[in-house]
């Protein structure tokens, strides 16, 4: 299985902030399509998850552009750009390229 | 709009079996995936497994054959999932989501607590 390992945040966060969240995946997430199947979530306290970014780059619908994703084919980033109450959260990467698919161990965003 | 309305909180005695149940409306669910999640509070999401409501094929995580079976009636548009021989340790939130790019999920139902105790 494909293995997503995440990094943390050092939290509080002051408001207005830019944060970036870390991924690393234990196989290149690359397709032959030239596609990076690796996306993100952002699950609020009580809530099912959202789905921020997919194919780590691409903002799902809806989804403010203060969150954007970037990286190479094992290490990703997530950036917020100023952080907000309602980013408060546990955020996942999850890896779409094997089955079963994965994801990993979240990172909280606690903002001050 | 898509909605993904899942079944309300089990309690459920060690040995049983359940079924959760995940409705949808709002788009075409015969020719869609759905997955489903399993999560204990505080701890990370886990793949259960997918099925396609076109023809009910399935895909399951290794981890839970067995353990779990995905099922669909196109006719109301819900998926179902059951869970048998229960252990505490599939005390857990089950979440159904449905399959979008890049094998990433849209749309979540709101989830359902399961509860395995004597």
């Amino acid at each position: 299985d494909i293995v997503m390992t995440q990094g943390a945040l050092p939290n509080p966060v002051p408001s207005g902030e830019s944060v970036s969240i870390t991924c690393r995946s234990s196989k290149s997430l690359l397709y032959s399509d030239g596609k990076t199947y690796l996306n993100w979530y952002l699950q609020r306290p009580g809530q099912s998850p959202q789905l921020l970014i997919y194919w780590m780059s691409t903002r799902a619908s809806g989804v403010s552009d203060r969150f954007s994703g970037s990286g190479s084919g094992t290490d990703f980033t997530l950036k917020i750009s100023g952080v907000e109450a309602e980013d408060v959260g546990v955020y996942y990467c999850q890896q779409g390229l094997e089955f079963p698919l994965t994801f990993g161990s979240g990172t909280k965003l606690e903002i001050k | 709009q898509v909605k993904l309305q899942q079944s309300g909180a089990e309690l459920v005695k060690p040995g049983a079996s359940v079924k959760l149940s995940c409705k949808t409306s709002g788009y075409t669910f015969s020719t869609s995936y759905m997955s489903w999640f399993k999560q204990i509070p505080g701890q990370s999401i886990e793949w259960i497994g997918m099925i396609y409501a076109g023809d009910g094929g399935t895909g399951y995580n290794q981890k839970f054959k067995g353990k779990a079976t995905l099922t669909v009636d196109t006719s109301s548009s819900t998926a179902y999932m059951d869970l048998s021989s229960l252990t505490t340790e599939d005390s857990a939130v089950y979440f159904c989501a449905r399959l979008y790019e890049g094998l990433s999920f849209d749309y979540w139902g709101q989830g359902v607590m399961v509860t395995v105790s004597s």
